[in-house]
C-alpha cells in the first residue's frame, strides 16, 4: 500500500467561504479520486483527479463548486467553494497504486469539514 | 444507475460470535467488488474480489463473490471488540465509469465483550 496524507484533518468554516484540501501520496499512483461522506451516509464519488488535465466529475457535482487540481502524480487538491452547512461532510481522497488495479483503492485519513 | 445494498444495516453480537454481512449489487459493466472497514474516518481496505478471484481469506475474515446471483458475503469468525466498525461494500465498474467505486450504505457491527 501507500502512505496517504490529507491536510487539514478537520476544519470549521463559515458559510460563503472556501476551503482547499490537500492529498499527498508517498509513491506514484495511477489514479486519484475524491469522495464525500455526509453525516450518517456512505461514500459518494465527487470526481476523478486526472494528472495534467481537468477532473472528471460525477453527476451532481460541478467544477465551479468543487475545483480540483492534480499537478503531478502524487498530489491533488480539492476546493469546496462558497460553502453552506450542507457541505459539512468528511472529504476523502483515494488512490489506485501503480502496477495494481485501479479499483483496489486506498484512502487518505479524511478531512472533517463543519460549515456554520 | 449502479446500486449496492448491504444488510443488515446494524448488528450487535458478543465476542466469539460469527457474523455474516451481505452485499447485493446491480452494476453495469461489473469489474470488482471490495470490502472496507471504517472505524473513524478512513476506510481500510480488506478484500477485492473479481471474476478471477471469487474467494478471499485473511485470518478470521473471509469473503466470497457470487457473480451469477450478484452478491457477496463477508464472514468474521470469533469476533473481537476490535472488529466493531462500519463495514462497507463497494463495486467497481468499467466503461465510462472506469475506476469509480459505488458504495453501499454500510453495516454497523458492534461487538460486546
Amino acid at each position: 500500500s501507500a502512505v496517504i496524507s490529507q491536510k487539514p484533518s478537520r476544519d470549521i468554516c463559515q458559510r460563503g467561504t472556501s476551503l482547499t484540501i490537500q492529498c499527498q501520496v508517498d509513491s506514484q499512483v495511477t489514479m486519484m479520486f475524491w469522495y464525500r461522506q455526509q453525516p450518517g451516509q456512505s461514500l459518494t464519488l465527487i470526481a476523478t483527479a486526472n494528472q495534467g488535465s481537468e477532473a472528471t466529475y460525477e453527476s451532481g457535482f460541478v467544477i465551479d463548486k468543487f475545483p480540483i487540481s492534480r499537478p503531478n502524480l502524487t498530489f491533488s487538491t480539492l476546493t469546496v467553494s462558497n460553502m453552506s452547512p450542507e457541505d459539512s461532510s468528511i472529504y476523502l481522497c483515494s488512490v489506485g497504486l501503480a502496477g495494481g488495479s485501479v479499483y483496489e483503492q486506498y484512502f487518505g485519513p479524511g478531512t472533517r469539514l463543519t460549515v456554520t | 444507475e449502479d446500486k449496492v445494498v448491504q444488510s443488515p444495516l446494524s448488528l450487535v453480537v458478543h465476542e466469539g460470535d460469527t457474523v455474516t454481512l451481505n452485499c447485493s449489487y446491480e452494476v453495469t459493466n461489473f469489474r470488482s467488488l471490495l470490502w472496507y472497514k471504517q472505524e473513524k474516518k478512513a476506510p481500510t481496505f480488506l478484500f477485492m474480489l473479481t471474476s478471477s478471484g471469487i474467494e478471499k481469506k485473511s485470518g478470521r475474515l473471509s469473503s466470497i463473490l457470487d457473480k451469477k446471483e450478484l452478491f457477496s458475503i463477508l464472514n468474521i469468525t470469533a469476533t473481537q471488540t476490535g472488529d466493531s466498525a462500519v463495514y462497507l461494500c463497494a463495486v467497481g465498474a468499467g466503461g465510462t465509469s472506469y475506476g469509480k467505486l459505488t458504495f453501499g450504505q454500510g453495516t454497523i457491527l458492534t461487538v460486546h465483550p
